[in-house]
């Protein structure tokens, strides 16, 4: 059955660490996305991916970076972790651009800045 | 501007009861509308969505959802709650809110408890 992955599923990290989160995913879907999710806020969009070589900034974007080598991956990428990162990233794929097109979720990772 | 509102973050229901969680969009064209839940340590899944057609729409584990564009709400609703339906329930919506671009813009989420 094709699913969507993440790994690590829980990470510490200290302040000023470069952590990089695995999304991957085996759908074929053309499209994928990134976000974080905090109490009081729902889920919030980080990075998204249209396709491979595609990046495209969400609405809580700095301070992360991603890259789109292939179709089934979208690594998300913190340059340097700061404690307000601390938070639980969702990463999802859909298929197309279609406005209607459902997005499917993986488990989620949860990351802790220390 | 928020473009999806849930009223309540929290809603309580004993077993067997009702369950009614509210969502209202802001826009001046119907916007695509989903409902997705997320069981505690879990991903989010697809509980039913709105495009196009019929307005009351069937999902899964028994829950359906109105699209009324006169009140600009899509509630989602159950029958009789189930204990295993304790979870957290996003509205979403995507089409002209989110620039057409197949993004999903998330309500903050309720949280249902059900008691026994």
């Amino acid at each position: 059955d094709a699913e969507i992955t993440q790994s690590p599923r829980h990470k510490i990290t200290e302040t000023g660490r470069q952590v990089t989160l695995a999304c991957h995913q085996t759908w074929n879907h053309n499209n994928m996305f990134w976000y974080r999710q905090d109490l009081g806020h729902g889920l919030r969009l980080i990075h998204y991916s249209y396709g491979v070589q595609d990046t495209n900034k969400g609405e809580v974007s700095d301070g992360y970076s991603v890259s789109r080598s292939n179709t089934e991956d979208l690594p998300l990428t913190l340059e340097s972790a700061a404690s307000s990162q601390t938070s639980v990233y969702f990463c999802a794929s859909s298929r197309d651009r279609a406005v209607a097109d459902t997005q499917y979720f993986g488990p989620g990772t949860r990351l802790t800045v220390l | 501007a928020q473009s999806v509102t849930q009223l309540g973050s929290h809603v309580s229901v004993s077993e067997g009861a009702l369950v009614l969680l509210r969502c209202n969009y802001s826009s001046s064209v119907p916007p695509y509308l989903f409902w997705y839940v997320q069981y505690p340590n879990q991903g989010l899944q697809l509980l039913l969505k709105y495009t196009t057609g019929a307005t009351l729409v069937k999902g899964i584990n028994g829950f359906e959802a109105e699209f009324k564009k006169s009140e600009t709400s899509f509630h989602l609703t159950k029958p009789s709650a189930h204990m295993s339906d304790a979870a957290e329930y996003f509205c979403a919506v995507s089409g002209q809110l989110s620039g057409n671009t197949g993004k999903l813009i998330f309500g903050q989420g309720t949280t249902l408890q059900v008691k026994p």
